[in-house]
């Protein structure tokens, strides 16, 4: 049973140009989270979403940043025209539900290097 | 809103035990979690309180006290592979979407 799964794991852009993160959940799981996080910092909530529906988009900047849980395919974190402190680990977790036990999945990340 | 406040950096040497602490502020309360962090690595979960107490997982416990806002994660027998950064966490009701929302991470130096 695969777990989450991030690509790409690793991306270089240049600034200006687009960003595009993909998450695929674990297998029954309906929820997903993303997280940014900086060298040596914490995991700063983006955006929560669930199938076709975005929950919490309260962490998220209001430009260039978008997110989308399609009814099928992976999620997708998008950004536009990065710039360089868009430089850092984007986590993808996932959960069946409001999980009981307080557990989120997390998939390796994807690290993002702006030039 | 949430808040979960934890020490930066924690060192110990093998064999010993480590206490991290973690004090919170919030509009409601959803139980709190603990996960593991190794460096270039994914979160992974260790542990988790919804009621006060301690629960027990191997050479790992975590306790909670719901009426002091306060948590902590035990780590005994310390290993050179714990050398990690250890998140507290909780759902956040106040928004009406229970995201979760994580502490400032605690970094464990395990010293031979």
């Amino acid at each position: 049973n695969a777990g989450v799964m991030q690509n790409p794991r690793h991306l270089v852009r240049r600034r200006g140009q687009e960003a595009r993160l993909r998450c695929s959940p674990m297998k029954g799981h309906s929820h997903v989270y993303w997280y940014r996080q900086l060298p040596e910092e914490g995991l700063k909530f983006m955006v929560y979403l669930q199938k076709e529906n975005i929950i919490d988009e309260s962490g998220m900047p209001k430009e260039r940043f978008s997110a989308e849980f399609p009814k099928e395919g992976p999620s997708i974190l998008r950004i536009q025209q990065v710039v360089r402190g868009d430089s850092a680990a984007y986590f993808c977790a996932s959960s069946q539900g409001h999980s009981n036990t307080g557990e989120l999945f997390f998939g390796e990340g994807s690290r993002l290097t702006v030039l | 809103g949430q808040s979960l406040e934890q020490p930066s950096e924690v060192t110990a040497v093998e064999g010993a035990i480590v206490q991290i602490n973690c004090t919170y502020q919030t509009s409601g309360f959803y139980g709190l979690s603990w996960y593991q962090q190794h460096d270039g690595g994914a979160p992974t979960f260790l542990s988790y309180n919804g009621l006060d107490g301690l629960e027990e997982t191997g050479r790992f416990s975590s306790f909670l006290s719901r009426s002091d806002s306060y948590g902590y994660l035990l780590l005994q027998e310390l290993q050179m592979k714990d050398s990690a950064s250890y998140f507290c966490a909780v759902r956040d009701p106040s928004s009406g979407t229970y995201k979760y929302i994580f502490g400032t991470g605690t970094r464990l130096k395990v010293l031979a």
